[in-house]
């Protein structure tokens, strides 16, 4: 079956770069785009990016652009979404999602990694 | 950027009920939408896509509709695990916003 496996809770002081990877499995991780949106505690979704396991190529939200990084390792089918210049209103938990294009939809999802920024 | 505007922003109703849930385009999305469900602590769980159709294995009572920018999401007759925050996403073009969520409460 199909399963993203993220990594665990992370606890960053202002101004330092996190990276969460997204483990894939049950499926062939160079067929389907990974994406990943945050969500901060009590508040709705929020799209930060995509990537095409395949190409490598990949698309940021406007608000993240030269923060986010995503990036994969096709050889262990695993993505990873790292973000710097950390700030406090960045606490939130991330999710990788699976998307399927002919869709458009997020029909996987890993089960959420909590990033806390406190000093 | 297409912006989602969802509403209610909760809704309380009782087991059995029948329920509905809008959500707005800024600009025409055709049928390129869908729903997810949320529970506390979990991801969200994808429902409906292309508008109207069900995901495998989500029951017979979600049903969506509508198309170019007012599209809706029923529960014909609420149990007690629909209890949670649902959300709609557009999926015409990049970013795939969402709606900010309708949160749906036990009365």
């Amino acid at each position: 079956q199909v399963q993203l496996v993220q990594s665990g809770a992370e606890v960053k002081k202002p101004g330092a770069s996190v990276k969460v990877s997204c483990k894939a499995s049950g499926y062939t991780f160079t067929s389907y785009d990974i994406n990943w949106v945050r969500q901060a505690t009590g508040q709705g979704l929020e799209w930060m990016g995509w990537m095409n396991p395949n190409s490598g190529n990949t698309g940021y939200a406007q608000k993240f652009q030269g923060r986010v990084t995503i990036t994969r390792n096709t050889s262990i089918s695993t993505a990873y979404m790292e973000l710097s210049s950390l700030r406090s209103e960045d606490t939130a938990v991330y999710y990788c999602a699976r998307y399927y294009d002919p869709r458009g939809t997020f029909d996987y999802w890993g089960q959420g990694t909590l990033v806390t920024v406190s000093s | 950027d297409i912006q989602m505007t969802q509403s209610p922003s909760s809704v309380s109703a009782s087991v059995g009920d029948r329920v509905t849930i809008t959500c707005r385009a800024s600009q025409g999305i055709s049928s390129w939408l869908a729903w997810y469900q949320q529970k506390p602590g979990k991801a969200p769980k994808l429902l409906i896509y292309a508008a109207s159709s069900l995901q495998s294995g989500v029951p017979s009572r979600f049903s969506g509709s509508g198309s170019g920018t007012d599209f809706t999401l029923t529960i014909s007759s609420l149990q007690p695990e629909d209890f949670a925050t649902y959300y709609c996403q557009q999926a015409n073009s990049f970013p795939h916003s969402f709606g900010q969520g309708t949160k749906l409460e036990i009365k």
